[in-house]
């Protein structure tokens, strides 16, 4: 069965601090795929990044980069100098046989 | 271009009544799904619909079913609400297993 854990629930940082969202998964599936989406205050459901399970590069897109490792089942999201907009839930979300599993979310604070 | 729409947005239904909650996609996604999101539970999965004629249970399916009307629609219906049913309902789609759409929710409310 796939599960998603995010351990952290809230975390609070002061704006233009870089903040990372911790993410474990596992499945028995050898071909997946990991997403990050962002949830704002007014509830809708944001994509920001995909990354299937046979690339482990890791890549910076603008404030976001993420880290995939495959050894220890995880793939950590974050945002660099973070801004007010950003404050937000973000779940993390594993996609195996057809399946799309989403972590409890982190809620981010970003404090002016 | 709509992207996942979701109908209705609110509903307030009396524990024992039954209600469809309606979703079509017009990207010409393979892949449906439903979840419901409950404070500090995340989103969890009620049902997917991997292609036109498919279903399967997801995390949570007791008190639900779904219906994979055709390729655009997928409905999810509670036959006999019951209060630990309140919550925000999403639909979303996917093509191929890229990213997910998302419709713009379902908040639900069962008195």
């Amino acid at each position: 069965a796939q599960k998603v854990t995010q351990a952290q629930t809230e975390i609070s940082v002061v704006e233009k601090e870089d903040v990372t969202l911790d993410c474990v998964y596992e499945t028995r599936d050898t071909t997946y795929y990991l997403f990050w989406y962002k949830q704002p205050p007014s509830g809708e459901l944001v994509f920001l990044i995909r990354r299937n399970s046979f690339d482990e590069q890791n890549e910076i897109s603008g404030r976001y980069s993420w880290n995939f490792q495959k050894s220890t089942s995880s793939f950590n999201f974050t945002i660099t100098a973070s801004q007010v907009v950003d404050s937000a839930v973000y779940f993390c979300a594993l996609e195996g046989n057809n399946r799309l599993a989403f972590g409890k979310g982190n809620q981010v604070v970003v404090i002016p | 271009n709509a992207g996942v729409t979701q109908t209705p947005k609110f509903q307030v239904l009396k524990t024992g009544q039954s209600m469809t909650l309606q979703c079509a996609q017009d990207m010409n996604h393979n892949s449906m799904y439903w979840y419901r999101q409950d404070p500090g539970m995340g989103l969890r999965l009620i049902y997917y619909s991997a292609s036109e004629g498919t279903t399967d249970k997801g995390e949570v399916p007791n008190g639900y079913n779904v219906s994979r009307l055709n390729k655009r629609e997928f409905s999810l219906r509670l036959e006999s609400a019951a209060p630990s049913q309140t919550s925000v309902y999403f639909c979303a789609s996917s093509y191929d297993r890229a990213e997910a759409f998302f419709g713009q929710g379902t908040r639900l409310t069962v008195v």
